[in-house]
Formats: structure tokens, C-alpha cells, sequence
């Protein structure tokens, strides 16, 4: 069945110190991939996406991806985070164009500590 | 553009009650998505549509659940009667198709479903 695996439901880290939030896809022929993310009590935002073309995606507010077909994974990560990436990260697959159906993870919390 | 729109953005509701929720899509995208977060579930993926017309309502919990679309320009999600298990939060979203290039949904900011 396809499906996406976030392999970390809550992530504790200190400030400035670097994250990676795991995702694994089904394997499939071919996959877009995106990350989302929500701030408490808003809707989700999208991060990034890969849909073709360089493995390694650069997004907003830092947070960069790559897009691993060996591997079916797609790990987000942030060299430095901010308290203020404090939410919740989810990771979502497109496993056919034709139907543009997003399939999304379970959520990884990413908690930033002073 | 102003996104996509939902509302109301709160809304509290007796059980037995019908419940309209409204989506207002962003102009040009040809997708149109309904999503449910709960804590325990997730984010569901309950029906969606492509150029109006309902692709895949599979998620749907059930009868109780119905989704339209008349236009381009505006969608709704019913529950009647609603129940204390349909509180969630509701989000729709919309799209152009990903072999655009252009790819990836843009969300409403949710409506929050309380049936007491």
C-alpha cells in the first residue's frame, strides 16, 4: 500500500544546535515529495518540495531536503534552528500525477529548547 | 491572491445538528481537496475533486458526509447529523496539477468542528 513513514513522532532539540525529521515513502516508480509545516492552531504551510531535477531542495526559513530513490527517503533538515521552528512537520508523497492524490505522514513534532 | 478560504473558521455545533463548512479555492487551480485532523488520526484525506467533479470520496467516513462543488470557486462539506466523534479540524485545500511543475497544495487555515 502506499504510505509515508515519519519515523519520529517528537523531536527534542536545542537551539542553534542542527535537525533532521525522517520520512520514508513507499517505493514507487516515480514520487513527488513535500514537506508541510503547522504552527500551533494554523493551517499547514508548505516547506518544500522535489518533483524533479536535483535531489538536494532548498525551502524556505532555512530547511533544505533530499530526495533519496535508493533509500525512498526524503529527510528534511536545518543546520541551525531557531526557537521560533518550534511546530509540527509533516511529510507528504504525490504517488501518481494523474491523480494528484497527497498522502501525508503522521506528523513529526520538532520541539526547539532555549 | 488571498489563498484559500475557508469558514467559518470555528465552529460549535449540538449533535443531531447539520453542519456546513465552506472552501473557497485559490482561482486557476483545477484541484480541490478536503482534508480532517484529528490527534488520533492525523491528517485524512475525506473526498477530492478535479475541474468540479468528485474523484475519489473514498475517505469519506460516512454517509453522513457529503461534499459539492457547483464551480470552480466554491466547495462545500456537510455532515448531517453530526456527531461528538465528527469534532476535528477541517482543512481544504487546492491545487494545480503537479506535471505542471508547479505542484503542491496550498491550505485554508482550517475550520475547527466542536459538536457537544
Amino acid at each position: 500500500a502506499q504510505s509515508v513513514t515519519q519515523l519520529d513522532s517528537q523531536v527534542p532539540v536545542f537551539e542553534e544546535a542542527p535537525v533532521e525529521l525522517r520520512c520514508n515513502y513507499s517505493s514507487s516508480v516515480s514520487v513527488y515529495l513535500f514537506w508541510y509545516v503547522q504552527y500551533p492552531n494554523q493551517g499547514l504551510q508548505l516547506l518544500l518540495k522535489y518533483l524533479s531535477g536535483s535531489t538536494l531542495v532548498k525551502g524556505i526559513n532555512g530547511f533544505e531536503a533530499e530526495f533519496n530513490k535508493s533509500q525512498t527517503s526524503f529527510h528534511l533538515r536545518k543546520p541551525s534552528v531557531h526557537i521560533s521552528d518550534t511546530a509540527e512537520y509533516f511529510c507528504a508523497v504525490i504517488y501518481s500525477s494523474n491523480t494528484g492524490k497527497l498522502i501525508f505522514g503522521q506528523g513529526t513534532t520538532l520541539q526547539v529548547k532555549p | 491572491d488571498a489563498g484559500v478560504i475557508q469558514s467559518p473558521r470555528h465552529e460549535v455545533t449540538e449533535m443531531g445538528q447539520e453542519v456546513t463548512l465552506r472552501c473557497k479555492p485559490i482561482s486557476g487551480h483545477d484541484y480541490l481537496f478536503w482534508y480532517r485532523q484529528t490527534m488520533m488520526r492525523g491528517l485524512e484525506l475525506l473526498i477530492y475533486f478535479n475541474n468540479n467533479v468528485p474523484i475519489d470520496d473514498s475517505g469519506m467516513p460516512e454517509d453522513r458526509f457529503s461534499a459539492k462543488m457547483p464551480n470552480a470557486s466554491f466547495s462545500t462539506l456537510k455532515i448531517q447529523p453530526s456527531e461528538p466523534r465528527d469534532s476535528a479540524v477541517y482543512f481544504c485545500a487546492s491545487s494545480l496539477r503537479v506535471a505542471t511543475g508547479v505542484g503542491g497544495y496550498t491550505f485554508g487555515s482550517g475550520t475547527r468542528l466542536t459538536v457537544v
